[in-house]
Order: C-alpha cells, then structure tokens, then sequence
C-alpha cells in the first residue's frame, strides 16, 4: 500500500489555468506538508498542516491555496497559472514536525 | 531566518571509496537533523536522523555525525556502491519547521 500518494503525477497546463494536485496518506499522521522542488533540486516547504490546521505559510503567492478536508488529506489548489509555477510538488506526511516526513512520489507541473 | 547550508553540491566518487557531506545550520532551536536520498523520479526517503542529544549515529555503511556547538553535521558512507548515486539532502529543524539543505549530487563510479 502506497504511504503517501499524489495524483496526477504530470500535468501539463497552459498559463493563466486553474489546476488541482491531491494528496492523501494512510499513515495516521498529524502533519502533512506541500514541498515545491524547482530545476536545481532545491526543496522549498510551502505549507505544512496539523490535523487541518494551517501551521506554516512560507511566503507562497496567494494563488496556491492548500485545503485539508480532513487528517489524511491535503490536496493543492492554483489559481492563474504562470511558467515559473513550474516544478515538482512534493506532498509529504509526519507524525510531528521533528519526526521522519513521508514523501510522496511528486506531481511535475510544466506550465506552457 | 533559518538556513541550513550543505556543501559539496556535487560530489564523484570511485566505488568502495567513501564520501562525506556537510552540513552547517542558523537556528540554534534545531534539535533535529535527518538526511534523506532522493533518486531519480522519486520523492526522498529518509536513510539516518539524528537529535541534538547525540553526537553521533551509525548503520551500517552510513553514519552522521552533530557538532551542536559549531552547528554542523555531517553524513558519511562508507564502501560506496554504485546504487549510492542519488541526490542526498540534510534538513534541520525542531517541533515548529524542519528547513531542508540545498541538496548533494553522489555519483558513484563503478
């Protein structure tokens, strides 16, 4: 069974679109967290929630609305799409914030 | 703000030789420090944490080392193969965020 699973793993999307990433872990976690890794690997935390409240917002464009409906799920909204919105969206999962994170295998989003 | 700096960016290796990787931290909060392997098309995977409390852990061919004083640590493998070669990074952090590293790419050759 997959730990933390995100869908789609590629989308490819024309600027100025809305587009959604899901995110759910079958872990019992607390915490869930949205990383962004750009074209030189650097790994970017987003947000982070604990049972569905937003704990961190690292200066993200208000276009990027995260939405936890519930503890196992934290899927990932864009507004207006723009080309440096490109990357690879990392969701992960962790019991706390000082434990092992469990990453999901990434959505690559190529905005064109 | 916080940082968690980590060099070398690249790093080639001959199999069976070892390599290190270092790690130097800001926030002096930090009480936590894993290390994670990214492969290609892959999400990383932790392979080794450590906690402030400790100054050094091993397993197997891995190793990590904390100085708490000069805030750096360190990852060490020992006898690289060639399914070493990954992306590693060290993160740093405590029960408020955990900040990553900028990333190490190993390769190792056969």
């Amino acid at each position: 069974d997959t730990a933390v699973s995100q869908t789609p793993k590629y989308l490819v999307t024309q600027m100025g679109n809305d587009k959604s990433i899901k995110c759910e872990q079958n872990l019992g976690h607390d915490t869930m967290y949205w990383y962004k890794q750009d074209s030189k690997k650097f790994l970017k935390i987003m947000f982070s929630y604990n049972n569905k409240e937003l704990i961190i917002n690292e200066t993200v464009p208000n276009r990027f609305s995260p939405k936890s409906p519930d503890k196992a799920h934290l899927n990932l909204h864009i507004n207006s799409l723009e080309l440096g919105d490109s990357a690879v969206y990392f969701c992960a999962s962790s019991q706390q914030t000082n434990t092992e994170a469990f990453f999901g295998q990434g959505t690559r989003l190529t905005v064109v | 703000g916080e940082n968690v700096e980590q060099h070398p960016s690249t790093l080639s290796v001959q199999e069976g030789d070892s390599a290190v990787i270092k790690c130097t931290y800001s926030d002096s909060a930090s009480n936590y420090f894993p290390w994670y392997k990214q492969e290609l098309g892959k999400g990383p995977q932790l392979i080794i944490d450590i906690r402030s409390n400790v100054g050094e852990k091993k397993d197997q061919r891995i190793a990590v080392t904390l100085n708490k004083t000069a805030k750096h640590f360190s990852l060490h493998i020992t006898e690289t193969q060639p399914e070493d070669s990954a992306v590693y990074f060290c993160a740093g952090g405590n029960t408020d965020k955990l900040i990553f590293g900028t990333g190490t790419r190993l390769q190792v050759f056969p």
